[in-house]
């Protein structure tokens, strides 16, 4: 059974960078040949995918944010980080993480329960 | 970049028929999967690869893809269909990946 957990700060200050942490279990990023995934969603908005981390430490970035964003694993390949710098209110979101299957095109067919984040001075 | 443009809302009938449109540039060449978001949940993947369910949703859930439009289709409408639903899709030209703008089925 997959299952993703999202930790990190409730509230961060602006300018300040946020540190994310994705938590998984179910299957492992190096051998599953798989992708883990970031997702936003600001309050009453739309999605926004944000990045992505193949299991070969391959990454992809949304253009408008890439150079804000970092993903990364670690070794035990059971988790996943995502550091966001020079956050800024409209960075206030319930910010998801998700698997992708093996093919670029699979879907994001598991999904954290999110954690919602805050930037306010 | 690559767009998906949905109407924000969509009202139904109970026991009728929704119909929610994901417009892109050739969408068809592209591979659209549905999600479906209750409020304060996380969204729950209702259709993939075009028209395929994964298991467990109803087959009342059903996609097709054609042209410059996806469509999602829910046949005999429930109250607990009443949620937010997006498309989204891999864009093989930027290799990113895109999510539709969200429309939100209301039962009436």
């Amino acid at each position: 059974q997959i299952t993703l957990k999202e930790s990190g700060p409730t509230l961060v200050k602006p300018t300040q960078t946020l540190t994310l942490t994705c938590a998984f279990s179910g299957f492992s990023l190096p051998t599953s040949r798989v992708a883990v995934a970031w997702i936003r969603q600001p309050p009453g908005k739309a999605l926004e995918w944000l990045a992505l981390i193949y299991w070969d430490d391959d990454k992809r970035y949304n253009p408008s944010l890439s150079s804000r964003l970092s993903i990364t694993k670690d070794s035990s390949g059971n988790q996943v980080v995502l550091t966001m710098t020079n956050m800024d209110p409209v960075d206030s979101a319930t910010y998801y993480c998700a698997h992708r299957g093996g093919i670029y095109s699979d879907p994001f067919d598991y999904w954290g329960q999110g954690t919602l984040v805050t930037v306010s001075s | 970049s690559y767009e998906l443009t949905q109407p924000p809302s969509v009202s139904v009938a109970p026991g009728q028929t929704a119909r929610i449109s994901c417009g892109g540039n050739s969408i068809r060449k592209n591979t659209v999967h549905w999600y479906q978001q209750k409020p304060g949940q996380a969204p729950v993947l209702v259709v993939h690869d075009d028209r395929d369910r994964p298991s467990g949703i109803p087959e009342r859930f059903s996609g097709s893809n054609s042209g410059n439009t996806a469509t999602l289709t829910i046949s005999r409408v429930e109250a607990g269909d009443e949620a937010d639903y997006y498309c989204q899709v891999w864009d093989t030209r930027s290799d990113h990946y895109v999510f539709g703008t969200g429309t939100k089925v209301t039962v009436l």
